[in-house]
């Protein structure tokens, strides 16, 4: 399996300027979830879908962020406009619904807005 | 609530030496805990976890314990390497509220020859 893919894998663009990272997810996994890490607030979830549902976007930090799944094998996070405290790296992670199963992550998007 | 409390870090520790991380859970019901392990530049990968009460979980030489009693599943290594050298996150997956994630802050390990 090819595990989960994201793009790109680095992103540098200028304040003001819409983002779009995308991640697709393990064949047969029906939760998704969107991270953020950085290194003053550590790992945060941002949002979490489940069966292409949004279930929990209280992570969301605000308006300016907004988050897709249209379908089993795709997801998309948007930031518009992006701000440079928007600077992280951007993990997607995908898993069987039910306790007892693990994440896997994706490689991440190391986003730097200038 | 759902919490999961790591032992400050970095550690830092000379290749042999044994190794501990401690992790504390607050959870509603009985959860499934696990600890992940990041290397630089890459995202979080599954170093073992546990379902269930006094369940241990292992790999490649690394364990920890379910302890319902005390809430804990510290990770353990009888002699670690360079190459552990690492960011290792402790989590726990709720079986209430939606089955969420929750991770501590992670521990750094830097092991030096």
């Amino acid at each position: 399996d090819a595990g989960v893919i994201q793009s790109p894998r680095h992103e540098v663009t200028e304040m003001g300027q819409e983002v779009t990272l995308r991640c697709k997810p393990i064949s047969g996994h029906n939760s998704l979830f969107w991270y953020r890490q950085t290194m003053m607030r550590g790992l945060e979830l941002l949002i979490y879908f489940n069966n292409n549902v949004p279930i929990d976007d209280s992570g969301m930090p605000e308006d300016r962020f907004s988050a897709k799944m249209p379908n089993a094998s795709f997801s998309t996070l948007k930031i518009q406009p992006s701000e440079p405290r928007d600077s992280a790296v951007y993990f997607c992670a995908s898993s069987f619904p039910g306790q007892i199963y693990e994440q896997y992550f994706g490689p991440g998007t190391r986003l730097t807005v200038t | 609530g759902n919490s999961v409390t790591q032992m400050e870090g970095p550690v830092t520790l000379s290749e042999e030496a044994f190794l501990t991380i401690n992790c504390t859970y607050t959870a509603t019901g009985y959860p499934s805990l696990f600890w992940y392990v990041q290397y630089p530049g890459e995202g979080l990968q599954l170093l073992l976890k546990a379902t269930k009460a006094d369940d241990k979980g292992s790999n490649k030489g690394f364990e920890a314990t379910y302890r319902k009693e005390t809430t804990s599943f510290h990770l353990e290594k009888g002699s670690v390497q360079v190459s552990d050298s690492a960011v290792y996150f402790c989590a726990l997956r709720a079986v209430y509220n939606f089955n969420k994630f929750y991770f501590g802050s992670g521990t750094k390990l830097n092991v030096k020859p």
